[in-house]
Parts: C-alpha cells; sequence; structure tokens
C-alpha cells in the first residue's frame, strides 16, 4: 500500500515570497490533515478536510495560508506572503475516518526555510 | 492549560532499562489515545494506541490509561538505543461530527548504551 505522498521534500524562500506543498493521501482516506510542526514542538493543526469539505481550520492564518482538497484526494497548502516566524516542517497525514481512535499516516513532510 | 502536556526532557535512561514516559490531558471528553514515535529528521509513526483504562501491552511497548486522571504513559521494557527518538502523546476525540487529534510537545527519550 502506498503510503501519503508530499512534496516537495525542502524549500528555501525568502520572507514576503508565496510557497505551496502538495500531498496526496493514502487511497481510501476520507480525512486529510495539514501540521506544521516548529523545530522542538509538536504537531500544530492548521486544517483538516473530511471528504471536500473543510471541518477544522480553527488554527489557520487565514490572511496567509489557504488550502484546498481537490475532488477529496489531493490537496494543496499555499502560504503568501511568507514570514520568518512561518519556518518549520510542514506534515500531512491521512486516515479513514471510521470512527474513534483513527490512526494518523503521515507523508515524510516539507521542511520550509524563510530567509 | 494545554490540551495535551508532556514534559519535554531529554529523558535519560541506560540500555536495557526502562524508560516511562507520561501525558496527561485537559479534556474529559477525549475518547482515544495514541503514542507516535518521532526520529530526528523524520514524520511522526504510530507505535501504541489504546481507548480503555488500564493496560495495553506490545512486545517492549505497554500503554497505560488512566481517564479518572486524565493520565496516559508509555512504558518501553528492555531500552534500546534505537528507542531514541522524540515520543508523542495524541488525544482524539470526536468533535462537531469529526475526529480532533491533538497532539503534546514530545518528550525526547535518549537511551545510553
Amino acid at each position: 500500500e502506498a503510503g501519503v505522498a508530499q512534496s516537495p521534500r525542502y524549500k528555501i524562500i525568502e520572507k514576503r515570497q508565496s510557497v505551496a506543498f502538495w500531498c496526496n493521501p493514502i487511497s481510501g482516506h476520507a480525512t486529510l490533515y495539514w501540521y506544521q510542526q516548529i523545530l522542538g514542538q509538536g504537531p500544530k493543526l492548521l486544517i483538516q478536510f473530511q471528504n471536500n469539505g473543510v471541518v477544522d481550520d480553527s488554527q489557520l492564518p487565514k490572511d496567509r495560508f489557504s488550502a484546498e482538497r481537490l475532488k477529496g484526494v489531493d490537496s494543496t497548502l499555499k502560504i503568501q506572503p511568507a514570514k520568518l516566524e512561518d519556518s518549520a516542517v510542514y506534515l500531512c497525514a491521512s486516515s479513514l475516518a471510521r470512527g474513534v481512535g483513527e490512526k494518523l499516516f503521515f507523508g515524510s513532510g516539507t521542511q520550509l526555510s524563510v530567509l | 492549560q494545554k490540551e495535551v502536556e508532556q514534559n519535554s526532557g531529554p529523558l535519560s535512561v541506560p540500555e536495557g532499562a526502562i524508560a516511562s514516559l507520561n501525558c496527561t490531558y485537559s479534556d474529559r471528553g477525549s475518547q482515544s489515545f495514541f503514542w507516535y514515535r518521532q526520529y530526528s529528521g523524520k514524520s511522526p509513526e504510530l507505535i501504541m494506541f489504546i481507548y480503555s483504562n488500564g493496560d495495553k501491552e506490545d512486545g517492549r511497548f505497554t500503554a497505560q490509561l488512566n481517564k479518572a486522571s486524565q493520565y496516559v504513559s508509555l512504558l518501553i521494557r528492555d531500552s534500546q538505543p534505537s528507542d531514541s527518538a522524540t515520543y508523542l502523546c495524541a488525544v482524539n476525540k470526536n468533535s462537531g461530527g469529526y475526529q480532533k487529534v491533538t497532539f503534546g510537545t514530545g518528550t525526547k527519550l535518549q537511551v545510553i548504551p
């Protein structure tokens, strides 16, 4: 079974530039998550999709971050304009969404450095 | 109060010893509890999950849950240098029809050969 695919693996940009990350979840997984992990901290949920719809984006800085999930499969996360504090690893995860106790499967992440 | 709290460590244990990792959570409505292991520069991977009060054992790993005390722990027996990693506690609850998963900050474990 193929895992969660993410790209790019690394990205270096200057502040005020824009960047986009891509995620392809495990086939059949209805729920897709984007987490931000700053060095030394735990993953922080940015946005959660259930199929096509957003179920939680309460911690997404909507003035600069946006995300979409096309046809309930692939997803992109965009930052525009980037700030220095956006330097982090962006993790995409997916789960089956069949009830309590969902196990999350993570992609390899995108390490973003904003200079 | 943070939703999920862990001591950031590092927790240092000698090879062969038992490592004990602890986690507390604030929401009494939390329903399931997970331990993820994250090696440096890698993504989290699930190692244990527990839903009911008591102990759950899987090989060298034992998860313990006490809902009354809002406390989850992970014991690693016969610790190996390869167990050196950050261990993330995650808590799951049904929130408005979807599953909300919240992670703690993680505890860094160092197993000394």
